[in-house]
């Protein structure tokens, strides 16, 4: 595709229900990655992909966090049981491979009320 | 933890002025990114240095690495009311693909 998609662009949920955010990565692009990023911050690392591969997924803040990539394209970050502190801005990005250049999409902002 | 760290941080420069912002970091390093934001929008890449390279250019854009200070530095030259943004640097470190951001650069540049 041209660039880097999410969807939902916002979403708001209520304290204690999953929700499922979607990620679809530059068509040629092997890896994947996420990224959590609050007001007035940087992104923050949370996981990423080699195609269906996870090698690193110490980033997600508790296991209520998990996210899958189970054909080596689109990738969906779950969050489940959601607390107030995980609104943020959830950031995907993908590269050619590891250790090029990360092109990141336009993110979903998640709120929780 | 091991993030970049830009010097400094908010600039303010008048209309065909040039802006440098510095980053640091602590640990040997694969690369070194630098991205834009506009208003809390999109994060734009700019450039990729490797470990390897000392300086890159694209366009009005001009990176440095100095790897025995562990800093990197970003000039734009003629500078335009459109290149307000917070900029930032990233690095990926060896053994480990994540990219590591520092808190950002506000720049503004008043026409």
């Amino acid at each position: 595709g041209a660039g880097v998609s999410q969807s939902p662009r916002y979403k708001v949920t209520k304290r204690g229900q999953d929700v499922t955010l979607r990620c679809d990565p530059i068509s040629s692009h092997a890896t994947l990655y996420w990224y959590q990023q609050a007001l007035g911050q940087g992104p923050e690392f949370l996981t990423y992909f080699n195609y269906e591969a996870q090698p690193d997924k110490s980033g997600l803040p508790s296991d209520r966090f998990s996210a899958e990539r189970p054909e080596g394209s689109i990738s969906t970050l779950t969050i489940q049981r959601t607390e107030q502190r995980d609104s943020a801005m959830y950031r995907c990005a993908s590269s050619l491979e590891e250790y090029n250049e990360q092109f990141f999409g336009p993110g979903t902002r998640l709120t929780v009320l | 933890s091991q993030q970049g760290e830009e010097d400094p941080q908010a600039l303010s420069i008048q209309e065909g002025e040039n802006a440098t912002m510095n980053c640091s970091y602590k640990t040997s390093i694969n690369n070194l990114q630098w991205y834009r934001q506009n208003s809390g929008r999109g994060l734009v890449h700019l450039i990729l240095i490797r470990s390897n390279e000392r300086e890159k250019h694209s366009g009005r854009l001009r990176v440095t690495l100095d790897t025995s200070k562990k800093s990197s530095s970003l000039l734009i030259t003629a500078s335009r009311a459109a290149d307000t943004a917070s900029y930032f640097c990233a690095t990926a470190f060896y053994g480990n693909n994540r990219l590591a951001f520092g808190k950002g650069n506000q720049v503004v540049v008043i026409p």
